[in-house]
């Protein structure tokens, strides 16, 4: 696609249940990570894919929260037994990956706000 | 210590006014910089990037400073439409997926 895709863009839930946030990188990144964002704060690395490799998953949080990216194109960040402080954007970015020129650019989708009832 | 500090701001400027964000990082093995700009509600969107030589695209200049660990940022002629929170970015050469942000400086640019 021509940009980052990212849906829902609003996802408004109770505590306790379980959510799925998607992500489609622009065509031919082979390079897709998950941020959050929480209100006034900066940027929180979650987890990043490379192509075929093992993802680093060194910024989840805890054990609730895991991702899976399918075929090296669409990602699903999913939360289980959300909590309050899971409040936050979710925001996803691609990046052409390791070797291509522009590897380390970032574009970024429009993120998903995650409210947590 | 944070990997990247910024002023938080706000830096409230009149129209037409020169304002300048510095940026400070801690790893010196750090590789690549960036400026981002995010409106509010909005996703980051890269402004520039940062070379070693300094850059400049339009009113926009950037600079490093590599022995003192810290990026700088320049707008001249600010515009209404500068009004933004604008992230510095550092890349480590030890781990290239690893992109660090500040927390980010407010600007607000006031006719």
């Amino acid at each position: 696609g021509a940009g980052v895709s990212q849906s829902p863009s609003n996802k408004v839930t109770e505590k306790g249940k379980d959510v799925e946030l998607r992500c489609d990188p622009i065509s031919g990144h082979t390079a897709l990570y998950w941020y959050r964002q929480s209100l006034g704060q900066g940027l929180e690395f979650l987890i990043y894919f490379q192509g075929n490799s093992a993802p680093d998953k060194s910024g989840l949080p805890s054990d609730r929260f895991s991702a899976e990216r399918t075929g090296g194109s669409v990602s699903t960040l999913t939360i289980q037994r959300t909590q309050q402080e899971d409040s936050a954007v979710y925001l996803c970015a691609s990046s052409p990956g390791l070797g291509s020129s522009g590897a380390n650019v970032l574009t970024f989708g429009a993120g998903s706000r995650l409210t947590v009832l | 210590r944070k990997e990247v500090e910024q002023d938080p701001g706000p830096f409230n400027v009149p129209e037409g006014a020169t304002v300048a964000f510095n940026c400070t990082y801690s790893n010196s093995a750090s590789q690549s910089f960036f400026w981002y700009r995010q409106d509010c509600r909005k996703e980051p969107k890269l402004l520039m990037s940062v070379y070693s030589s300094g850059n400049e695209d339009g009113r926009f200049t950037a600079q490093l400073n590599r022995a003192s660990q810290y990026i700088s940022l320049l707008i001249r002629d600010s515009k209404l439409s500068d009004s933004a929170t604008y992230l510095c970015v550092v890349n480590p050469r030890y781990n290239f997926n690893k992109f660090y942000f500040g927390s980010g400086t407010k600007l607000n640019v006031k006719p």
